[in-house]
């Protein structure tokens, strides 16, 4: 079956510092990848997707490319800010009718930046 | 303004009792999924439907149930069997394999 593996957490890191939050994956078709963002009591929010190999998904500042021969999907932000503390998730959605379009996420991320 | 909406946002039952929660969207999107979040864990997947009038269970369905006779509404009821309900639920609708919309969430207690 699919399966997403993210980087554990906590991270913490001071304003201004470089992010990476690695993430691999398995999955048995072509699969979707997505970086979801959610912060304290709230729901999930898309961050970046990527449809394809190659793809780089980018916003707000984060990018991550889908790379199909190491199956990662890694985070990455040159300057974090103190806003961007919050709880990252890595994503996969597939296409095959066994899956049912579910998506699988990895346990999340926590990240918190200090000033 | 197109999105999902649960309700109510917090929650408090009594042992025994059932309790339903609200997800409606007005994205006009066909799968909608219920998932569970327990303090500093992950997603866990309880239910998901990908067109009106049928649905399956997920990784944690025991003590459950769910509905979806309208498209635009998936509610979920945590019934009595569900022995340690206290959670962060999230509902979430998608156009299939796309990415997902998350609701706002409801805190569920167990008093």
């Amino acid at each position: 079956g699919n399966s997403v593996t993210q980087m554990e957490g906590p991270v913490t890191l001071s304003e201004e510092a470089f992010l990476t939050i690695n993430c691999t994956y398995t999955a048995t078709g072509y699969p979707s990848l997505f970086w979801y963002v959610q912060y304290p009591g709230e729901g999930l929010q898309l961050l970046l997707k990527a449809t394809k190999a190659d793809d780089k998904g980018s916003n707000k500042g984060f990018e991550a490319t889908y790379r199909k021969e190491t199956t990662s999907f890694h985070l990455e932000k040159g300057s974090v800010q103190v806003s961007d503390s919050a709880v990252y998730f890595c994503a996969l959605s597939d296409h095959l009718n066994t899956n049912a379009g579910k998506s699988t996420f990895g346990d999340g991320t926590t990240l918190t930046v200090k000033p | 303004d197109g999105g999902i909406t649960q309700s109510p946002k917090y929650l408090f039952r009594k042992e025994g009792q059932n309790v339903t929660l609200s997800c409606e969207q007005n994205l006009n999107h066909d799968a909608m999924y219920w998932y569970r979040q327990d303090p500093g864990q992950g997603l866990r997947l309880i239910y998901y439907s990908q067109i009106v009038n049928d649905f399956q269970k997920g990784d944690i369905a025991e003590g459950y149930s769910v509905s979806r006779e309208k498209k635009e509404s998936f509610p979920l009821t945590v019934t009595s069997a569900q022995k340690n309900p206290t959670a962060f639920y999230l509902c979430a609708s998608s156009l299939i394999s796309n990415e997902q919309f998350f609701g706002p969430g409801t805190r569920l207690t167990v008093l």
